[in-house]
């Protein structure tokens, strides 16, 4: 099945300061690439995704970049703020079979 | 929309008792899932369901039992509760077996065995 390596697994930076997380896959199939954030005491919700098809997809402060040949992603945290301070998780669903299985997260902590 | 919705909140078990964790969701999705959470273990999948009348083991599946006989309701069955169990559980759904599509998750059910 699907193995998903998540490194580091806690991060700590100054606030305004970037973050970077990066996941590996084992699958060289796998076509889609999930990043979810759980703040404290909350569940886990999607922030940002990319599919195989582009390298890299931007939403304001936060992009996640594919590397299809290395088997990886990574996520990135620009001008981070306290409100960052998470736990973040990637995903690789394989892409025979139907286990959505996680990394196993990054603790994030911005400080001010 | 009321989502995912998973109850009960918190609960305390004596160990051997046996509860069912309950899971509904009202987006119509065929995809549910059920996962714990340990402190530094991530997410682990426990069973998971493609649809009604279709359930699989995944990462964690010893000491729990699923069903899904309709669309909506995935409950989680703990048959005879140990300390090992303590932690805190997910229900998960997503629209399509696809999978490309994205995992909303109930707000968590904090369980504890003593």
């Amino acid at each position: 099945g699907e193995n998903v390596e998540q490194h580091p697994s806690t991060l700590s930076v100054q606030e305004g300061d970037s973050a970077v997380i990066k996941c590996t896959y084992s699958d060289s199939a796998s076509n889609y690439f999930p990043w979810y954030k759980q703040e404290l005491g909350k569940r886990p919700q999607l922030i940002i995704d990319i599919r195989s098809n582009v390298g890299e997809k931007k939403d304001q402060r936060i992009a996640v970049t594919l590397n299809k040949t290395a088997k990886h992603f990574s996520l990135h945290i620009t001008e981070t703020q306290p409100e960052d301070s998470a736990v973040y998780f990637c995903a690789a669903p394989p892409p025979r079979g139907d286990k959505l299985i996680f990394g196993t997260g990054t603790r994030l902590q911005v400080f001010p | 929309n009321a989502g995912v919705t998973q109850t009960p909140k918190f609960q305390v078990l004596k160990t051997g008792q046996s509860m069912t964790l309950q899971c509904a969701q009202d987006m119509n999705h065929e995809y549910m899932s059920w996962y714990r959470q340990d402190p530094g273990m991530g997410l682990r999948l426990i069973h998971y369901s493609v649809g009604a009348g279709i359930t699989d083991q995944g990462e964690v599946p010893n000491g729990y039992n699923v069903s899904r006989s309709t669309t909506e309701d995935f409950p989680l069955r703990l048959l005879s509760a140990a300390p090992s169990q303590t932690s805190v559980y997910f229900c998960a759904s997503s629209y399509s077996t696809s999978r490309n599509t994205e995992a909303f998750f109930g707000q968590g059910t904090r369980l504890t065995v003593v």
